[in-house]
């Protein structure tokens, strides 16, 4: 069966400061994707990165990192010189069947000015 | 492009009634998923379409149900409302199987 955890609850930081947050996940299947959605207070998710499992190349894109390492099945999550704007509810979610998306349990980020 | 759009935004419900939400989901896009979020069971999956056909479900009771239409289109409807199911319900669509879902900024109902 597939499971995600994100054993962070919650994290606060103060702006400028770098933080990781943690995933890792369970899947028996060979073929799988992992996502990251950011949640707002508005509670819309949004898409932040897929990366299917053949692909272990870290990604960059800004201030936003992601660093994928099967060999610990985890998929985790960092961002540079944090901002206010990134508080937010993260959440990291794992497909290896069709389109159902399984999610962990979610982190909530409070940067603090 | 515009968004996954979900009608209403806002519900209220009082137990034992129905209630149906909707879903229009990225242009192009024909596969839809649903999802419940509560504070205590999190987001869980609830069920998929493609192309008006249910192609995955969650494990939820029979009063969840689901459909699409040919415009891809789809609605969710909850009968005989309880307290729990009280939630923030978003939708999902997709280009395709294992591709990248977007969702939409969901229905919050409340039951009372």
């Amino acid at each position: 069966a597939q499971k995600v955890t994100q054993a962070q609850t919650e994290i606060s930081v103060v702006e400028k400061e770098d933080v990781t947050l943690d995933c890792v996940y369970e899947t028996r299947d060979t073929t799988y994707y992992l996502f990251w959605y950011k949640q707002p207070p508005s509670g819309e998710l949004v898409f932040l990165i897929r990366r299917n499992s053949f692909d272990e190349q870290n990604e960059i894109s800004g201030r936003y990192s992601w660093n994928f390492q099967k060999s610990t099945s985890s998929f985790n999550f960092t961002i540079t010189a944090s901002q206010v704007v990134d508080s937010a509810v993260y959440f990291c979610a794992l497909s290896d069947n069709g389109n159902k998306l399984v999610f962990g349990a979610g982190t909530i980020l409070r940067v603090k000015s | 492009k515009a968004g996954v759009t979900q009608t209403p935004r806002y519900l209220i419900k009082t137990r034992g009634q129905q209630v149906t939400l909707s879903c229009s989901p990225i242009s192009g896009h024909r596969s839809v998923s649903w999802y419940q979020q509560t504070p205590g069971q999190g987001l869980q999956f609830l069920f998929e379409y493609f192309s008006e056909t249910q192609r995955n479900k969650g494990n939820f009771p029979g009063r969840f149900s689901g459909r699409q239409f040919s415009n891809s289109r789809s609605e969710m409807n909850v009968s005989t409302l309880e307290l729990g199911d009280s939630a923030l319900y978003l939708c999902a669509s997709s280009s395709g199987r294992l591709e990248t879902q977007y969702f939409g900024p969901g229905t919050r109902l409340l039951v009372l």
